[in-house]
């Protein structure tokens, strides 16, 4: 089965400061991947998705993703974080019609 | 308004008691999920369902029981509620189409005692 690990449970950033969330896939075949986020007492909304059309992927809010097939990554970036920014972020595979999440990765954006 | 509701947002029940998560979309979407959300696991599929009356198993579906005779409802029971059982539940939905976006709805927080 395919899955995914986020490295690292808890990120803190300063504001204006880079924002680099870590998510290795395990995939015998070409995988489909998205980032999702959540914000507090929300559920989950689309980030981005990489469907191997671009290995560099943008979604909304100013992040994106790289995939890079040879270190079996699909990291999030963002060149400079907002308060906004403050949220819970999952890295999932898509297995048939299913979505596989890994345990997320908790954003603090300090002032 | 279009989109996907859950009810009730909160639930605090006891061990034992029978308690039905309800989760409605109005997009007309083939594929609907139950997900439990938990501290250190992410989000785990619970069940999911790719048609009325057709439902499947996820990663963890024991103590559940789901139905879905309209495409619209995917109800999620939990026969005899156990501790181990709270958690955030989320109901999700995506079309037919294999990239297709899951959207989510706001989650049920259930605690049970």
């Amino acid at each position: 089965a395919q899955s995914v690990t986020q490295l690292g449970s808890h990120v803190s950033v300063s504001e204006g400061a880079l924002v680099l969330l870590r998510c290795n896939y395990s995939s015998s075949v070409p995988p489909y991947l998205f980032w999702y986020v959540q914000y507090p007492n929300q559920g989950l909304q689309l980030l981005l998705k990489y469907t191997s059309a671009a290995t560099l992927v943008k979604g909304i809010n100013g992040f994106e993703a790289e995939f890079k097939k040879s270190e079996t990554s699909f990291h999030l970036t963002k060149p400079s974080a907002h308060m906004s920014d403050a949220a819970e972020y999952f890295c999932a595979v898509r297995t048939g019609w299913k979505l596989s999440f890994g345990a997320g990765t908790t954003v603090t954006v300090r002032a | 308004d279009a989109g996907i509701t859950q009810s009730p947002r909160y639930k605090i029940t006891e061990t034992g008691r029978q308690v039905t998560l309800m989760c409605h979309q109005t997009w007309s979407h083939s594929y609907m999920f139950w997900y439990r959300q938990d501290l250190g696991h992410g989000l785990r599929l619970i069940y999911y369902s790719a048609a009325a009356d057709i439902t499947d198993k996820g990663e963890v579906p024991d103590g559940y029981v789901v139905s879905r005779s309209k495409t619209e409802n995917f109800p999620l029971t939990l026969e005899s509620a156990t501790r181990s059982q709270t958690s955030v539940y989320f109901c999700a939905s995506k079309t037919g189409d294999g990239n297709g976006e899951l959207f989510f709805g706001e989650g049920s927080r259930l605690t049970v005692l």
